[in-house]
This record gives structure tokens, sequence and C-alpha cells, in this order.
């Protein structure tokens, strides 16, 4: 079965800490693999994506994920972490094909001074 | 580039009332999907659309439908409402790479 699991529902860290959130997937094709912050109120935004190649992968905000397919994980990494980091973070898995995206059940990420 | 745009982002309905919500996505995608997303249930597909044909579904009862039309806007409506359908509705549309791009979302509540 097709399934994302991110098992930390919340994640506490200090400011300045650094932080990784976990990813792991169950997909039947080559998968893409996303992660999205969500702030409150708004909408789902794009930090990184793998397709292929390089396993470690840039995003925007300082962030970095790994892609370990021998693990079917991809964690998402940030060195050192600000307050306004703090959001619920979504990591997905989609394929070409028409296959749909799924996502994960968030993790909330808060900040403490 | 213009970025996914919903419409409207806030809006009260009473139960039993229909709803309409609408999304352009991005200028050149073709697929647009919709989730629901509330705090017990986390982010739920609705369904998808490509080039006018509803492409995948999640699982959700018939009173939830959707189109979308030649120009890849879509609209999704929600009939009969029910309190248990307030909930941010989000739209995205993908582009290369199966890559989702979220609008900001609709807010729905039901009362």
């Amino acid at each position: 079965a097709q399934s994302v699991t991110q098992p930390d529902i919340h994640i506490t860290v200090s400011e300045g800490a650094s932080l990784e959130l976990r990813c792991n997937y169950s997909y039947g094709a080559t998968p893409y693999l996303f992660w999205y912050v969500q702030s409150p109120g708004q909408g789902l935004q794009l930090l990184l994506k793998y397709f292929s190649g390089d396993t470690l992968v840039q995003g925007i905000k300082g962030f970095e994920a790994e892609f370990k397919r021998s693990q079917s994980s991809f964690n998402l990494r940030k060195p050192s972490v600000h307050w306004s980091d703090a959001a619920e973070y979504f990591c997905a898995v989609g394929a070409l094909g028409g296959f749909k995206t799924i996502f994960g059940a968030g993790t909330r990420l808060f900040v403490k001074a | 580039k213009a970025g996914v745009t919903q419409t409207p982002r806030y809006l009260i309905k009473t139960r039993g009332q229909q709803v309409t919500l609408s999304c352009s996505p991005i200028s050149g995608h073709r697929s647009v999907s919709w989730y629901q997303q509330t705090p017990g249930q986390g982010l739920q597909f609705l369904f998808e659309y490509f080039s006018e044909t509803q492409r995948n579904k999640g699982n959700f009862p018939g009173r939830f439908s959707g189109r979308q039309f030649s120009n890849s806007r879509s609209e999704m409506n929600v009939s009969t409402l029910e309190l248990g359908d307030s909930a941010l509705y989000l739209c995205a549309s993908m582009g290369t790479g199966n890559t989702i791009y979220f609008g900001e979302g609709s807010w729905l509540t039901v009362v």
C-alpha cells in the first residue's frame, strides 16, 4: 500500500539548534519526494523536491533533505533553526503517470527561545 | 507568474446549504487537485482533474464534487453541508515533475 509516515506529530527545538524531521514512505512507483511547510492559516509552500540524481537536495530557507532509498526515507534537516521556522511540515511522495501524490500527517515544529 | 488563486478566502454557510469554491491554477498547469484540511483528519485528498477529466478521487461522499473547465480553472461543490465540512479547502496545481503548488485556501465554516 502507498503511504507516507511522519513519525513525530510535534517536535520542539531551541532556536539555533539543529533540526531533523523524519519521513518514511512506501510507494509502488519510482517516487518523487517533496517537503512542504505550512504557516498557520496559510497554504502549503514547497520547500524542496527530489526527482533523481544527487540524493542530498537543497531547498529554500536553508533546508535540505536526504533521500535514502535503502531506508525508504527522505528526512528534512536544517543546521540552525530560527523562530520563524515554527510551522507544520509535510512530507509527500508522488510519481509520473497520474499517480496520486500522497501526503504525510505532518509534523508541527515548535521553536523555543 | 501568478500562483494558484482560490476564491473566496473565507465563507460561512448554514447546514443544508451548498457551496462552490473556485480555483485558478498556475498558467500552463493542466492538473488541479483539491484537498480538505481539518485539525483532526489532517490533509485529505478530494480529487484531481486533468484536462477536464477527473483522474483521481479520494474517499469522500458524493456530496463533494468538482469540475474543470477548458481553461484549467476548477470548481468544487459541496452540497447539503454538514457541520463536519468545516475545514480549510486547498487547491493545488501540478507542474513539471508532478510538483504540486498550493493556493492559500478557502476557509469554510458551517454553522
